[in-house]
């Protein structure tokens, strides 16, 4: 079981803006550890959206934007397209666990 | 251009052995650690454990802690998960990951392990 909750889908019209929550813990995101977010595409290995927290690696577009506050992470999508149907994955590290942690999912459905 | 590649899944019995490998290409290997990361059918992502750069020190999510074993040897930029004592929810494509900057920067696409009898 995770220890980083997401809701289990969102949805969203074309051109519309959509954001996934990622609720963690004192041992986790509130601890002050970074939250990654990761996009995988039906059949494929996963990809990196954000890293630490708000930084988009070279190539993925801006209309995909990352945020922290507190023990809580949000993953923003403004301008929804097609190809943003997917998957989504928070990660972060556990002091608790002396391990690493991903969220639980959150299906992303352009209407 | 960087590229991860996994060999090794397959078909094995419960509590049986399997060796995954992972070769890495287009980036210095040595100078990075690496994680595996697996997705049972129709899940979510789960990490399973991560090396440092120089193989000295390894972690373990607590679910495979003393039946899996990550290596690597850096003369062949490899990676390795040596799995023991496998069970059926040992089930799922394992992926490698690099990381950088505490994220999984690049994976691979994967291999197949289905433990049944």
């Amino acid at each position: 079981q995770s220890v980083l909750t997401q809701p289990p889908s969102v949805s969203g019209a074309p051109g519309q803006r959509v954001t996934i929550s990622c609720t963690g813990s004192s041992s986790n995101i509130g601890a002050g550890y970074d939250v990654h977010w990761y996009q995988q595409l039906p059949g494929t290995a996963p990809k990196l959206l954000i890293y630490g927290n708000t930084n988009r690696p070279s190539g993925v577009p801006d209309r995909f934007s990352g945020s922290k506050s507190g023990t809580s992470a949000s993953l923003a999508i403004t301008g929804l397209q097609a190809e943003d149907e997917a998957d989504y994955y928070c990660q972060s590290y556990d002091s608790s666990l002396s391990g690493y942690v991903f969220g639980t999912g959150t299906k992303v459905t352009v209407l | 251009e960087v590229q991860l590649v996994e060999s090794g899944g397959g078909l094995v019995q419960p509590g049986g052995s399997l060796r995954l490998s992972c070769a890495a290409s287009g980036f210095t290997f040595s100078d990075y650690w690496m994680h595996w990361v697996r997705q049972a059918p129709g899940t979510g992502l789960v990490w399973v454990s991560r090396i440092k750069s120089d193989g000295s020190s390894a972690t373990y999510a607590d679910s495979v802690k003393g039946r899996f074993a990550i290596s690597r040897d850096n003369a062949k930029n490899t990676l390795y998960l040596q799995m023991n004592s496998l069970r059926a929810e040992d089930t799922a494509v394992y992926y490698c990951a690099r990381q950088r900057m505490a994220a999984n920067d690049y994976w691979g696409q994967g291999t197949l392990v289905t433990v049944s009898s």
